[in-house]
């Protein structure tokens, strides 16, 4: 078993949706929970990070941790075409560094 | 340059040949690390270098993968005796030195990548 399950989908939405994506994962050590988004033939690129529980919001995104069920969640409102992208949990310990561990990536499609 | 750059973008090799992948990671960022990325996975962890030593290679898959930084800037990935199983994107990210017990994620910028295929 994978340390973090992800469906790679790929999941296809009208333009304007609520999307929501989501990872679980194994390993209670994670504290750091981080979604990356990875348009074709690019590299990955942060999107936005919570420490431990909780939720967090940047602009029509939010992240939400759930410690007690190995659990997080991104939300997207008012989905836009440009957000047509591979999403990728991450996750890693806390410490010196921060040896991340991915996802598989979540392909996501907006229709306009 | 701005962001952090790989070269070659794409290397086409043949099953048993040597490869050399490059990454020049942002400048001032003493943390580097390299992913390997399949077709329809997420990146996996090869190694992580803190200034000019690899202080983590446990996901060097092989003794045929070696990579070295040997100014703390530059870093490249070697592989030998390539396989048809090494074809991936190969990724670099770089970033600030890591903390420690702090709530605070050093973000890790990444290439665009190599894309190695061997025939």
């Amino acid at each position: 078993q994978k340390e973090v399950e992800q469906d790679p989908g790929p999941l296809s939405v009208p333009e304007g949706a609520i999307v929501s994506l989501n990872c679980t994962y194994s390993n209670s050590a994670f504290q750091y929970f981080m979604w990356y988004r990875q348009y074709s033939r690019k590299g990955p690129e942060l999107l936005m990070y919570t420490y431990s529980s909780g939720n967090k919001e940047d602009g029509r995104f939010t992240a939400q941790v759930d410690k007690s069920s190995k659990y997080i969640s991104l939300f997207i409102r008012d989905s836009q075409p440009s957000d047509s992208a591979t999403y990728l949990c991450a996750m890693s310990r806390p410490g010196g560094y921060q040896k991340v561990t991915f996802g598989t990536g979540t392909k996501l499609q907006v229709i306009p | 340059g701005a962001g952090v750059s790989q070269t070659p973008s794409n290397k086409v090799t043949e099953k048993g040949k040597y490869v050399e992948l490059r990454c020049d990671p942002i400048s001032g960022h003493t943390a580097l690390y390299w992913y390997r990325q399949s077709l329809g996975q997420g990146p996996e962890f090869l190694i992580y270098f803190q200034g000019t030593g690899a202080a983590d290679d446990s996901g060097l898959p092989n003794d045929r993968f070696f990579a070295v930084r040997p100014e703390g800037s530059v870093s490249t990935l070697k592989i030998q005796r390539t396989e048809r199983g090494d074809s991936a994107v190969y990724l670099c990210a770089s970033s600030l030195e890591g903390t420690s017990g702090r709530p605070y994620y050093n973000e890790q910028f990444f290439g665009p990548g190599t894309r190695l295929t061997v025939l």
